[in-house]
C-alpha cells in the first residue's frame, strides 16, 4: 500500500527565511507525488507534482520539490518565505485501488514578520 | 478558480434534516470524488465516480448517499447525520481514475455543521 508521512504538523519561519516542509513516501511502484496548499477557508490548490520526468520540480509561488528515490523523500522548499505563504500544506501520492490521492496529515506553516 | 464549483459553501443542519451538497466541474473530466476533511483525521476519500459509475465506496455510512447524474455533476445527499459528521466536504475531479500523474482538482469545499 502507498502512503505519505509529513514530518512536523506545524512549522514556523521568519519572513525571508528558507521554508522546508518534509514529506516521505512509501510505494512499491514508482510514485506520482503531489504537493497541495490550503489557505484558510479554501479548498486545495496544486503547488507542484512529480510524474517521473525531472527530479527537481518547480511549482507556483516560488516553491520547488526534489524527488529523491534513495531517501523516499519529496520535500518542499522555498528560498524566501513571504507572509502570504502562511497556509497548510499537504503531500499526497496518487495510489489506492482507483488512483485516488492518499494524503499526509498536513503541515501548517506560520510566517513571522 | 479551479473549474470545480461547490454549493452551498456553508450548511447548518439538524440531525433529522435532509440536505444535499452539489458539485459541478467545468473541466471535461471523467472522474469525480468526494473527500471529507475534519480536524481529527487526515483528508479521507469517501466516494469515487468514473464515467458516472461509482467505483469506490470507502466504508462510508449509509447516511451519506452520493449521486452522479452525469460526468459534470456530483451530489452528496445527507440524512440523519450526527454531530461528528461536521466537517469540510471537498469535491474533486480528474481526467481519469487509476494511478497516473494527472492532477486532481479540488473545489472550495462545503462547510457542514450538524447541530
Amino acid at each position: 500500500a502507498q502512503s505519505v508521512t509529513q514530518l512536523g504538523s506545524h512549522v514556523s519561519v521568519s519572513e525571508g527565511a528558507l521554508v522546508l516542509l518534509r514529506c516521505n513516501y512509501s510505494s512499491s511502484v514508482p510514485p506520482y507525488l503531489f504537493w497541495y496548499v490550503q489557505y484558510p477557508n479554501q479548498g486545495l490548490q496544486l503547488l507542484l507534482k512529480y510524474t517521473s520526468a525531472a527530479t527537481l520540480v518547480k511549482g507556483i509561488n516560488g516553491f520547488e520539490a526534489e524527488f529523491k528515490k534513495s531517501e523516499t523523500s519529496f520535500h518542499l522548499t522555498k528560498p524566501s518565505a513571504h507572509m502570504s505563504d502562511a497556509a497548510e500544506y499537504f503531500c499526497a501520492v496518487r495510489g489506492g485501488s482507483q488512483g485516488n490521492l492518499i494524503f499526509g496529515k498536513g503541515t501548517k506553516l506560520s510566517v513571522k514578520p | 478558480e479551479t473549474g470545480v464549483t461547490q454549493t452551498p459553501r456553508h450548511l447548518v443542519m439538524g440531525m433529522t434534516n435532509k440536505k444535499s451538497l452539489k458539485c459541478e466541474q467545468h473541466l471535461g473530466h471523467n472522474a469525480m470524488y468526494w473527500y471529507k476533511q475534519s480536524a481529527k483525521k487526515p483528508l479521507e476519500l469517501m466516494f469515487v465516480y468514473s464515467l458516472e459509475e461509482r467505483v469506490e465506496n470507502n466504508s462510508v455510512p449509509s447516511r451519506f448517499s452520493p449521486e452522479c447524474p452525469n460526468s459534470s455533476h456530483l451530489f452528496l445527499h445527507l440524512h440523519t447525520l450526527q454531530p461528528e459528521d461536521s466537517a469540510l466536504y471537498l469535491c474533486a475531479s480528474s481526467q481519469d481514475t487509476g494511478r497516473s500523474g494527472n492532477t486532481i482538482y479540488f473545489g472550495e469545499g462545503s462547510w457542514l455543521t450538524v447541530v
